[in-house]
């Protein structure tokens, strides 16, 4: 069965950093696209990055860019999120998910980052 | 990059057929065949529904069918029932090698 777990959310102060895993089983992770995609409180689907299967290739939304880094450990099967100078316009359940290039085939539960003083 | 335009809701009895839009531009939607969509019921996950247009994943009913002419894609939905009743979203592949998601579309089954 495919599962991806996210973990790391939490509150943090306006400024602050933190760094989001996502851990994957019941599918071989080194081979596939992975994105993570965030949702506001109330709000839409936000896309905010993507990586290829061997590291080598990213891109982030223009609103995060410069602010987080999207990385993978394919020895571990996690994904990772590392964000900085949060805002607190990033408050939002973030997702990870498995997919191609131009698509997210699955989805994990999402784990909340709250960003206030 | 600007998230695509959906309607804000969509309705339909039992039975009926819906159709979804979902506009952008030359340099999204209209550029490449790369749209998606997706569904998702309160407090899930989404779930991809159609990819490349009009691809279906395994285990998506054949009730939804994806299409797309210039800047706007659509999301038909046929033989409406009640657990279709969700929140949808496109999304695009975009010339800056980003994605974008449309702003979510509510489907209330009559």
């Amino acid at each position: 069965e495919v599962q991806l777990v996210e973990s790391g959310g939490g509150i943090v102060q306006p400024g602050g950093s933190l760094r989001l895993s996502c851990a994957a089983s019941g599918f071989t992770f080194s081979s596939y696209w992975m994105h993570w995609v965030r949702q506001a409180p109330g709000k839409g689907l936000v896309w905010v990055s993507r990586i290829n299967s061997d590291g080598s290739s990213t891109s982030h939304a223009d609103s995060v860019k410069g602010r987080f880094t999207i990385s993978r450990d394919n020895a571990k099967n996690t994904l990772y999120l590392q964000m900085n100078s949060l805002r607190a316009e990033d408050t939002a359940v973030y997702y990870c998910a498995r997919g191609g290039s131009t698509s997210c085939y699955g989805w994990g539960q999402g784990t909340l980052v709250t960003v206030s003083s | 990059q600007s998230a695509l335009t959906q309607p804000a809701s969509v309705s339909g009895s039992p039975g009926q057929s819906i159709t979804i839009s979902c506009t952008g531009t030359s340099s999204d939607v209209g550029g490449y065949n790369y749209v998606s969509w997706y569904q998702q019921h309160p407090g899930k996950a989404p779930k991809l529904m159609t990819y490349e247009v009009s691809n279906r994943p395994s285990g998506v009913s054949n009730r939804f069918s994806g299409s797309k002419s210039g800047n706007t894609a659509s999301l038909t939905i046929s033989g409406l029932q009640a657990e279709d009743e969700a929140d949808y979203y496109c999304s695009s592949y975009t010339s800056s090698s980003t994605l974008v998601f449309g702003t979510g579309t509510k489907v209330t089954v009559l």
